[in-house]
């Protein structure tokens, strides 16, 4: 088993739909990340969250440490939120930048 | 601010070669990280250097290996290339920091694309 496993892995959604993806993890953590990756490669960083719910424009990210769980939200979707979606962990018992990765969710917004 | 530049984008080896790719990171920043990226195994952790030091390492062999200079820029070298090389390697850069257990904000490069044939 993974350590961080995200679903779905393929989405496909109208524009202007609410969208949601989910990540879980089974280890102690210092810190989530959710990053958007573009095709070509490029990946930014959206949010880190190691409590509670971030919140830039569209994107909402939250977290619930006792159920090892994050989820980001996507609000009045657009076709240019089409991307891959990364959800990476901090592991609790390192110092740096070592990151675990999920698989990804493909988004696909349709206009 | 700059962003994180990665140089060579696009490499083409042949198997049994070496090659080196370089990462400058944002300025002020002190942590580097490179990562694999492939279509079977997704992101992996290569390692991550801070302050000229090798703080972590992940599950690769040792033809994989990097250094940081003094300004923060480092290399990544992959000696005895082989096919299952072929990847997107990513570097990342971050304030790093001397802080216990804390993960930083990453900034990634747009990538160098090997390809090994």
């Amino acid at each position: 088993k993974n350590e961080v496993e995200q679903s779905p892995q393929n989405l496909t959604a109208q524009e202007g739909e609410f969208i949601t993806i989910n990540c879980s993890y089974s280890v102690g953590i210092s810190a989530l990340h959710w990053l958007q990756q573009h095709p070509g490669g490029g990946i930014v960083s959206l949010f880190m969250l190691s409590s509670g719910k971030k919140k830039h424009g569209r994107l909402i990210a939250t977290i619930n440490i006792q159920e090892k769980h994050s989820s980001l939200h996507i609000t009045a979707s657009h076709p240019r939120d089409s991307a891959v979606y990364i959800c990476a962990v901090g592991p609790e018992e390192t110092s740096g930048s070592r990151l675990t990765f999920g698989e990804g969710t493909q988004l696909t917004v349709n206009p | 601010k700059a962003g994180v530049t990665q140089t060579p984008r696009y490499l083409i080896k042949t198997r049994g070669q070496q090659v080196t790719l370089s990462c400058s990171p944002i300025s002020g920043h002190r942590s580097v990280s490179w990562y694999q990226q492939t279509p079977g195994q997704g992101l992996q952790f290569l390692f991550e250097y801070f302050s000229e030091t090798q703080r972590n390492k992940g599950n690769f062999p040792g033809r994989f290996s990097g250094r940081q200079f003094s300004n923060s820029r480092s290399e990544m070298n992959v000696s005895t290339l082989e096919l299952g090389d072929s990847a997107l390697y990513l570097c990342a850069s971050s304030f790093g920091g001397l802080g216990t257990f804390q993960t930083y904000e990453q900034y990634f490069g747009p990538g160098t694309r090997l390809t090994v044939t």
